[in-house]
């Protein structure tokens, strides 16, 4: 079976660093780019940025570049979200997701149960 | 970066209903669309890709068409569980995608 497992909730306090991770197994995982999606509480989808697990190449939305980093351990299929200093504005749900390429386009095809990120003083 | 735009925001409808969401691109992007559900509390799941081919394992009263800028998500005879957000994406650039910002359809 084609899984996404992402780590679990996390509850931190403004100016932690922390790293989420998502574990892909079913699939060679270095054929899929994996990417991250946000979700604010009650609002909408936002694409962060995706990853080559095979040579990590990485891309990300402007809006989120500087503001968290996506890596991968390919020897053991996991990509990982990591922020070097939380705000209050980063609490939100974080999904994992694998991307497929069709000659029609791509799409996120596989999804991960999502990671809570709580951030509060 | 291409701006997508849904509408409506919400949609109240009943079982049987049919029902149609529309989503714009802010450029022209071809077939490059994809269309999600998301129940509450769960994770998003992918109906449609390529603007109409649809996505194993999800039922055929779900059909997508358009291209351009225009497009739409029909469902053809609401089901009880088909009560969910929807959401369109963008796949005309590979390296940044976008989402529209959502459909919820209430009972």
């Amino acid at each position: 079976e084609v899984r996404l497992v992402q780590s679990g909730a996390e509850v931190k306090k403004p100016g932690d660093s922390l790293r989420i991770s998502c574990e892909a197994s079913g699939y060679i995982v270095t054929a899929n780019r994996i990417g991250w999606v946000r979700q604010l509480p009650g609002r909408g989808l936002e694409w962060m940025g995706l990853i080559n697990p095979g040579d990590s190449d990485t891309r990300y939305n402007p809006s989120f570049q500087g503001q968290a980093t996506i890596s991968a351990d390919r020897s053991i299929g996991t990509v990982y979200l990591q922020w070097r200093s939380l705000k209050d504005s980063d609490t939100a749900m974080y999904y994992c997701a694998r991307r497929t390429d069709w000659d029609e386009g791509h799409a996120f095809d596989i999804w991960g149960q999502g990671t809570m990120v709580t951030v509060s003083s | 970066d291409i701006q997508m735009t849904q509408s409506p925001s919400s949609l109240s409808a009943s079982v049987g209903d049919r029902v149609t969401i529309t989503c714009r691109a802010s450029q022209t992007i071809g077939t490059y669309l994809n269309w999600y559900q998301q129940k509450q509390g769960q994770a998003p799941k992918l109906l449609i890709y390529a603007a109409s081919r649809l996505q194993s394992g999800v039922p055929s009263r779900f059909s997508g068409s358009g291209s351009g800028t225009h497009f739409t998500l029909t469902i053809s005879s609401l089901q009880p569980e088909d009560f969910a957000s929807y959401y369109c994406q963008q796949s005309y650039s590979s390296s940044l995608s976008t989402f529209g910002q959502g459909t919820k359809l209430q009972i």
